[in-house]
């Protein structure tokens, strides 16, 4: 199937570790994102990607880190300079960044829980 | 920040439809309006957009006032699995690029 693949779907940090969550897509986007979204809150951007080997901070970029060495996956890293990082993240990819006309496909989401 | 303004929570009787608000007062010529919905612990899924025409898919139709400052989005005939909560967006030009941005946007509550 086409989509958007992120794992694990539930993942248990303890304090001073970092993580990494995955997201793979298949459907050939150039851009790609990931969000947190806390309990009863809206998404908040971390970090996005327009093209392979570039990638921008989004609004809450500190503790995290990304890469982009390949157009179909956008890793995650949540470091241990996130102070709070339980929370649902989700990536996201889109054809392109550039044009407003250009819809954005969502994965499954990760639950990350401090322990 | 978002640029658009949705109730915090809304209700509906299954079967009827449901007649979801947004207010985007700021809107740009060239801004699309998109339509997404999240079902608790779930990535939102797209819905509908539209630029100035109404649309309509399989799933919803969406209302653009002609000023284009405020949307309706219709579920025509709600079902208990249409409870979730629903996001209205607009293209926010930090950067000149298309970067969503997400509200805490309205929780509906389909009830038998």
């Amino acid at each position: 199937d086409g989509g958007i693949t992120q794992s694990p779907k539930y993942l248990f940090r303890k304090e001073g570790q970092n993580v990494t969550l995955s997201c793979e897509q298949n459907l050939n986007h150039d851009a790609m994102y990931w969000y947190r979204q806390d309990p009863g809150q809206g998404l908040r951007l971390i970090y996005y990607s327009q093209i392979v080997n570039d990638f921008q901070k989004g609004d809450i970029a500190e503790g995290y880190s990304v890469s982009r060495e390949k157009k179909e996956s956008f890793p995650l890293t949540v470091t241990s300079a996130q102070k709070n990082p339980t929370a649902f993240y989700l990536c996201a990819s889109s054809m392109g960044a550039l044009y407003s006309g250009n819809t954005i496909y969502f994965g499954e989401g990760s639950w990350l829980t401090v322990v | 920040d978002a640029k658009t303004t949705q109730p915090t929570s809304m209700d509906c009787a299954e079967g009827r439809a449901a007649n979801l608000p947004c207010n985007h007062s700021t809107i740009s010529g060239n801004e699309y309006v998109y339509w997404y919905r999240q079902i608790h612990s779930q990535g939102p899924q797209y819905i509908i957009h539209g630029l100035k025409n109404n649309e309509t898919n399989e799933m919803a139709s969406l209302i653009i006032t002609e000023d284009r400052k405020s949307s309706t989005l219709i579920l025509p005939h709600a079902t208990l699995r249409d409870t979730a909560v629903y996001y209205c967006i607009v293209r926010d030009t930090s950067g000149g690029s298309y970067i969503p941005t997400f509200g805490r946007g309205t929780s509906l509550i389909v009830h038998p």
